[in-house]
Order: structure tokens, then sequence, then C-alpha cells
């Protein structure tokens, strides 16, 4: 039974369009995540929502829109994608928000985003 | 800001070694530590959290030591095997996840 789970897996698409990754979490976990991971495998935190609400909004472009609509999803869309933008992208959650001792994460399998 | 390292970058050794991967951090006012391993082409998968008031935390052939006055924190594999190869990844929090850029093991049959 998959925990985190993310679609689709890959995305290949051109500059300039726009795209949606979807994640999904059946932990029963109030916190999620978006992370990206460059071709350097380097892992940065994006977003964060609780409960439906933003609590960490690194510095990411305003391209980037994430969508909480229940506590269960979190979807990333990003506009006028750029080739900037290839890298994979992680959805994870927690039961704990960040600053809890407690806050064990568990990320989902990735989506390959590649920008032409 | 924090800033965490992994040490080495790369490690290959042959099967059945005892192994240590390091980890250090620069600030240590920090809530947990959380250790993961990424398979090519996957996601990650955690293996072992020390909260900032443990020491340390065990899990099977495991073991993950904190010491967080000197920032710094080991990943102990006993007895490794093929199945072990993978990027092993440190990340703190405090109020949001640092990782560091991994650590790749090689175990060799």
């Amino acid at each position: 039974d998959t925990a985190v789970s993310q679609t689709p897996k890959y995305l290949v698409t051109q500059m300039g369009n726009d795209k949606s990754i979807k994640c999904e979490q059946n932990l029963g976990h109030d916190t999620m995540y978006w992370y990206k991971q460059d071709s350097k495998k380097f892992l940065k935190i994006m977003f964060s929502y609780n409960n439906k609400e933003l609590i960490i909004n690194e510095t990411v472009p305003n391209r980037f829109s994430p969508k909480s609509p229940d506590k269960a999803h979190l979807n990333l869309h990003i506009n006028s994608l750029e080739l900037g933008d290839s890298a994979v992208y992680f959805c994870a959650s927690s039961q704990e928000t960040p600053g809890a001792g407690n806050n064990e994460q568990f990320f989902g399998p990735g989506t390959r985003l590649t920008v032409l | 800001k924090q800033e965490v390292t992994q040490i080495p970058a790369a490690l290959s050794v042959p099967e059945g070694e005892n192994l240590v991967l390091n980890c250090s951090f620069t600030d240590s006012a920090i809530y947990n530590l959380q250790w993961f391993r990424q398979d090519p082409g996957k996601g990650l998968t955690s293996l072992l959290l020390i909260q900032s008031s443990q020491r340390e935390q065990t899990s099977g052939r495991l073991n993950a030591s904190l010491d967080k006055s000197s920032g710094r924190s080991t990943l102990y594999i006993a007895a490794s095997q093929p199945g072990d190869s993978a990027t092993y990844l440190c990340a703190v929090s405090r109020n949001k996840l640092v990782f560091g850029a991994g650590t790749i093991l090689r175990v060799k049959s």
C-alpha cells in the first residue's frame, strides 16, 4: 500500500508550457512538502503545508504554485516552464510540523521533469 | 544559514565490512536529524530519526549517533551487504529539513 504517491512519474514537456504534479498521502499526516532535487542530486525544500495552510515558502519563482485541496493532497503547478526547471520533484509528508522533534518525513517516489 | 556536509562523498567496501558514514552541520540549534537512503531513480527511504535530546538510535544493522554540541552525526552500518548499496543522505531539521549532498555507498560481493 503506497504511503506517499505522485503522478506522473515522468513528465517531458516544452519550454513555456504549464504543467502540474499531483501528490497524495494515505498516512493521515497533517503536513506535506515539495522538494526539488537538481542535476547534482542536491535536495532542497520548496514549500510546506500544514492542514492546508502554507507554512514554508522558500525562495521559489512565483511560476511555482502549490495547492492543497485537503490534508491528504498537495499539488504543484508550474507555469511557463523553463529549461532550469528540469529536476526531480519529491513530495513528502509528516505527522508533525517541521518545528517538532519527532518530525519524521516520508517521501514519495519522485517526478522526473524534463523541459526541452 | 545551516550547512550540512557528508564525508566521504563516495565509499566502496567489500561485503561484510562494518562502515561509518559521517555528517556534520554548522548550526547546532536543531530539533532532529534524519538519515535516509536513496536508491537510483527512487524516492527517499527514512532509516532513522534522532531527536535533539537523544544520543543515538538503532534499527537492525544500523546505528546512528548524534553529538549536537559538536554538530556531528555518524551512521554505522554493521556487516554490510550488496543490498546496502545506495546513496545515504543526512538531513537536519529546525523549521525545515536541510540536506547534505549524500554519500554514495557501494558494497561489493
